[in-house]
């Protein structure tokens, strides 16, 4: 079956640093993406993994153990504009569809 | 990237109509998708829109209540056919470009039905 596991909520304060996390079993890999959804609007792409290690971009870093089916989106430096759902998406196979976890609803406060 | 633009932005239809979404794309893309978001929920993806050939259904979806067309590469309708109120969703087409995995997404359809 396909499965994708992350925190329904989190909160945290500006300035400081948050880790979301997901786990998936899925029946095939072809990598692992988040995006980032706020209210009313639509999924915006942050970053794709395949392979093993960690993809800095800026003040969001996202890392990914095929192995263990992990991957966390790391955010720093945390702004009140980040508050919102962080979706973790895993590619089953080939390149077409994406299966989406249910997201995670971030808080950012003062 | 890609910019993608939905009509309608919104509507409220009646229980047992029918409402055609469209999504088109600035640029031709490969692969074109829909998905739907029910209130407070993740994206499900109803179908892979297939230029020139029928779509491809998930699981759960079927095209007599999702027919879908892709006339060409840079065009996709989704109809919702004999709407009830369980279909009040928002419905988003997304795209992917050649040579990269992620998927871009539109800005989405809310739909009401009452």
């Amino acid at each position: 079956g396909q499965n994708i596991d992350q925190p329904t909520e989190m909160t945290a304060t500006e300035g400081a640093i948050v880790q979301i996390n997901c786990t998936y079993q899925t029946s095939g890999f072809n990598g692992l993406f988040w995006y980032q959804q706020h209210a009313g609007e639509a999924p915006t792409f942050l970053s794709y993994n395949v392979l093993d290690g960690l993809e800095e971009k800026g003040r969001f870093s996202s890392f990914l153990s095929r192995s263990k089916g992990y991957s966390y989106l790391l955010l720093k430096e945390l702004q009140m504009k980040d508050s919102a759902s962080y979706l973790c998406a895993v590619g089953p196979g080939g390149y077409n569809k994406l299966i989406f976890g249910a997201g995670t609803r971030l808080a950012v406060h003062p | 990237s890609a910019v993608i633009s939905q009509k309608p932005s919104r509507d409220i239809c009646q229980r047992g109509t029918s409402l055609t979404i469209q999504c088109q794309v600035d640029s031709q893309v490969t692969m074109m998708f829909w998905y739907r978001q029910q209130p407070g929920q993740s994206l499900t993806l109803i179908a892979t829109a297939n230029q020139g050939s029928e779509a491809t259904y998930e699981s759960g979806f079927v095209i007599d209540k999702f027919p879908i067309s892709r006339p060409n590469l840079t065009f996709s309708t989704l109809t919702v056919s004999n709407m009830s109120p369980e279909d009040s969703s928002i419905y988003l087409c997304s795209v992917r470009l050649a040579a990269q995995y992620e998927q871009y997404f539109g800005p989405g359809t809310r739909l009401t039905v009452t």
